[in-house]
Order: C-alpha cells, then structure tokens, then sequence
C-alpha cells in the first residue's frame, strides 16, 4: 500500500540552529514534491516545489533535497527563528492530485 | 496566487443534518479541490471539481455523502450530508496554479454533536 512518513510529530529546536525534516514514502512515483507549512487554524501555505529530476531546491533559509532512488525527501531550516514554529507537510503529486504526510510539528526556542 | 475564502468559518451541527461550505476564489481556476483534515491528522482529498463536469471523487468517498457543486470558475460548494460526530473535521478547499502548487483556504471547522 502507499504511504508516506514523516520522521517525527515533533521538533524541538534552538533558535539559530538548522531544523531538518524527513519525508519517506514508498509506491508512490511522484512526478514532484512539495513542501507546505501549516500554522493552527489556518490552512496550509506552499513553500518548495522540486521535480524528480531535481537533486535541491532552495528558497531562502529553506532547502529541499529529493531522492527517488532512496524515495525520500529532506527538508531543512536554516537558521531557525520563532517565526518558524509550525508544523509542516510533505506532499506527492501524483497527476494533479496530491497526498499528503502526516506533518512534523517543529518548534523553535528563543 | 490565488486568494480563497470559505464560508462558514466554523459551525457546530446536530447529527442528521447536512451542511453547505462555499469556496471562493480571487481568479479563475480550472480544478478546485476538496480536502478532509481529521484531528491530529493530515489532510485527505475528498474530491477534485472541475467546472462543467461531475465531480470526481477519492476511495471512501462518495457523491451522496459528500455532493460538490462547481456552477463557474471561480466557486464551489461542499455539502456534507446527513452528518455524524465522525464528520466532525476541518474542511478545506484549494485551488492548483499554473506551477502546481496548491492554495488552501482557512478552512472551515465542523463539529457535529
């Protein structure tokens, strides 16, 4: 059966430290990968999108990397701040459609 | 982009009844999308609407419990038919642009007693 992991419920860092997040899956072979941030009470909000053909992707202090060979994505927080409490998604696009992780609610201390 | 919004915001609902959600978006969209996020849980796709056509809808869901509504590019409706305390949940919509990605809603929040 499909599924997709995402390595914790929760993440607890230090301010300033790099958060890094896992997402597995396996029969699935997405065509792309995203990223998305959800805050309580609030829908999710897209971050990085990369294809599978991309190795990483990078957007600010956010960096994604992609491996279909090991079916796993990392998702990393540089320089984490406060601001970037919040859970977050990994989603597959299969088609159009797209099925999402269970989310790693990642806090960060000042 | 794409700025949505969605009606209500929360409602609390006696088991039996149904309820409508309104979807609304800034732009003209082609698919419009309907997700279930249980509590503690992740987000579960219900359904995919296209405009002008029946909806095409996820396993374990169906179009008596769950009928869809897309009259134009830019609106949707979801009703949630002769609920149950299992339906309590966050219902949210989104829409696909051009890139892929999707753009939620807020989100609206049932709780069925």
């Amino acid at each position: 059966s499909q599924k997709i992991e995402q390595n914790s419920e929760a993440l607890n860092i230090q301010e300033g430290k790099t958060a890094t997040l896992t997402c597995n899956y396996t029969n699935y072979s997405p065509a792309y990968l995203q990223w998305y941030r959800q805050d309580p009470g609030r829908g999710p909000v897209f971050l990085l999108l990369i294809r599978e053909n991309e190795k990483e992707k990078r957007k600010e202090r956010l960096k994604v990397t992609f491996d279909t060979t090991l079916k796993q994505s990392l998702f990393h927080i540089t320089a984490s701040q406060p601001a970037d409490s919040a859970t977050y998604l990994c989603a597959l696009a299969s088609d159009y459609k797209l099925s999402f992780g269970a989310g790693t609610t990642v806090t960060v201390r000042a | 982009s794409a700025v949505i919004s969605q009606k209500p915001s929360r409602d609390i609902c006696q088991r039996g009844t149904s309820l409508t959600i309104q979807c609304q978006v800034d732009s003209q969209v082609t698919m419009m999308f309907w997700y279930r996020q249980q509590p503690g849980q992740s987000l579960t796709l219900i359904a995919t609407a296209n405009q002008g056509s029946e909806a095409t809808y996820e396993s374990g869901f169906v179009i008596d419990k769950f009928p869809i509504s897309r009259p134009n590019l830019t609106f949707s409706t979801l009703t949630v038919s002769n609920m149950s305390p299992e339906d309590s949940s966050i219902y949210l919509c989104s829409v696909e642009s051009g890139g892929n990605e999707q753009f939620f809603g807020p989100g609206t929040r049932l709780t069925v007693l």
